[in-house]
């Protein structure tokens, strides 16, 4: 198994939807979680880091559930200028980060 | 706005030639990362250093890769000979104790 897996997608949805992203990982001891954005040829930028309560940051909301060990992203309002890889990465306390394969988003006019 | 800054931004070579991609942190980052990109593999970590004392180079093909970092302004990593199967897209990425990591443009390295 994997130590994160996510649906490759690729998620199509017209603009002004709203869309969640699971991400799954195996690791229970992993501490910390982030969520990465990854235009086409260019590189991970990221969005937003994940924390224990959930958290907010505009129209993007994170969430984090260690009993059943996923992440959530959930985009709400999509634009165009959403569509993009979202990458799903956590780590166990090391410096050493996780990713996962990416989740591809095309946002439709 | 501070970044990480890499060069050379593309990189055309023939197979067993050396190649030296460099990188600078951004500035006060105390840990460096070097990963590699393809399609079919996803991110892949090749080494990390903290403090420019390398920590992890486990992900790194020993015997023709190599990663230093002479001092704090300057991350390198070598290839020596370059392979066809080394054609990928290498990031660094710097951090402030490996959390948060920010990524530079990178190298799009293709070996002929």
């Amino acid at each position: 198994r994997k130590e994160v897996e996510q649906d490759p997608g690729p998620f199509n949805v017209p603009e002004g939807a709203t869309v969640a992203f699971n991400c799954t990982y195996s690791n229970s001891a992993s501490q910390s979680f982030f969520w990465y954005r990854q235009d086409c040829r260019k590189e991970p930028k990221l969005l937003m880091s994940v924390y224990s309560s959930g958290n907010e940051d505009g129209r993007f909301t994170a969430q984090l559930n260690r009993a059943s060990q996923y992440i959530s992203l959930l985009i709400r309002d999509s634009k165009l200028s959403d569509s993009a890889t979202y990458l799903c990465v956590l780590s166990s306390g090391t410096y050493k980060y996780i990713f996962g394969t990416g989740t591809r988003l095309k946002v439709l006019a | 706005d501070a970044r990480v800054t890499q060069t050379p931004r593309d990189k055309v070579t023939e197979m067993g030639q050396e190649v030296t991609m460099r990188c600078q942190p951004i500035l006060g980052h105390n840990t460096v990362f070097w990963y590699r990109q393809t399609m079919m593999q996803g991110l892949e970590l090749l080494a990390y250093f903290r403090n420019r004392a390398p920590l992890d180079d486990s992900g790194m093909p020993k015997d023709r890769f190599s990663a230093e970092m002479p001092d704090a302004t300057l991350a390198t990593l070598k290839i020596q000979p370059s392979e066809p199967r080394d054609s990928a897209v290498y990031f660094c990425a710097s951090g402030v104790g490996g959390y948060e990591q920010y990524f530079g443009p990178g190298t799009r390295l293709t070996v002929t």
